[in-house]
């Protein structure tokens, strides 16, 4: 099974920081990646798909990047409701495997 | 109002059954494929289990694969999930969810774009 490696598991910013989150596969996956937002006790929230599709509805400050198997959610100014967990999904073929999540706190 | 409502879940012993449903409404169900998605108390998500919108395409998790069989009533605009052999390491919040994009088998849905509230199942003696 192809394997999605989530880096960093937490970090620590301020507000209006740049924020880089990557996630990894161990094989080719095209472009078949999500990104998710889950807030505290919330349910998951679509962000991205197509590893750079913006959800309608979700702020332009939030992009997603892909180069071969590295992909790369970026949030360009943090605001104090980006406080969240933030998950990869690949969906190129099952399992529909997600990273392990990166949480971001504010500092 | 595009929603998903999950039930069924509980407490119960390690080794019986349990099945969960999801009633599903403002939108074309049979369009989609639906997912069960689960969440362990302060973990991170894990995919279950998947279906095409025609139940041609079915997709499992190895660490359910033989336990859980996922179904759908298109009629009745629900999704269900029959969980047997369930282990202490099942319990968490189960979750149904939509594929984003329309027609499409198990894979390649463009992610999940609507979540139910979830249910939670607890397996504990």
């Amino acid at each position: 099974d192809i394997q999605m490696t989530q880096s960093p598991s937490s970090l620590s910013a301020s507000v209006g920081d740049r924020v880089t989150i990557t996630c990894r596969a161990s094989q080719d996956i095209r472009n078949f990646l999500a990104w998710y937002q889950q807030r505290p006790g919330k349910v998951p929230k679509l962000l991205i798909h197509g590893a750079s599709t913006l959800q309608s509805g979700v702020p332009s400050r939030f992009s997603g990047s892909a180069s071969g198997t590295e992909f790369t959610l970026t949030i360009s100014s943090l605001q104090p409701e980006d406080v969240a967990t933030y998950y990869c999904q690949k969906y190129h073929s099952a399992p529909l495997t997600f990273g392990g999540g990166t949480k971001v706190e504010l500092k | 109002e595009v929603q998903l409502v999950e039930s069924g879940g509980g407490l119960v012993q390690p080794g019986r059954s349990l099945r969960l449903s999801c009633a599903a409404s403002g939108f074309m169900f049979d369009d989609y494929a639906m997912h069960w998605v689960r969440q362990a108390p302060g973990k991170g998500l894990e995919w279950v289990s998947g279906t095409s919108w025609n139940r041609a395409a079915i997709g499992y998790a190895d660490s359910v694969k033989g336990r859980f069989t996922i179904s759908r009533d298109n009629a009745k605009t629900s999704l269900y999930l029959q969980m047997n052999s369930l282990r202490a390491e099942d319990t968490g919040l189960y979750y149904c969810a939509k594929a984003a994009l329309r027609g499409v088998v198990v894979a390649g849905g463009g992610g999940f774009d609507i979540w139910g509230q979830g249910t939670m199942v607890i397996v504990s003696s």
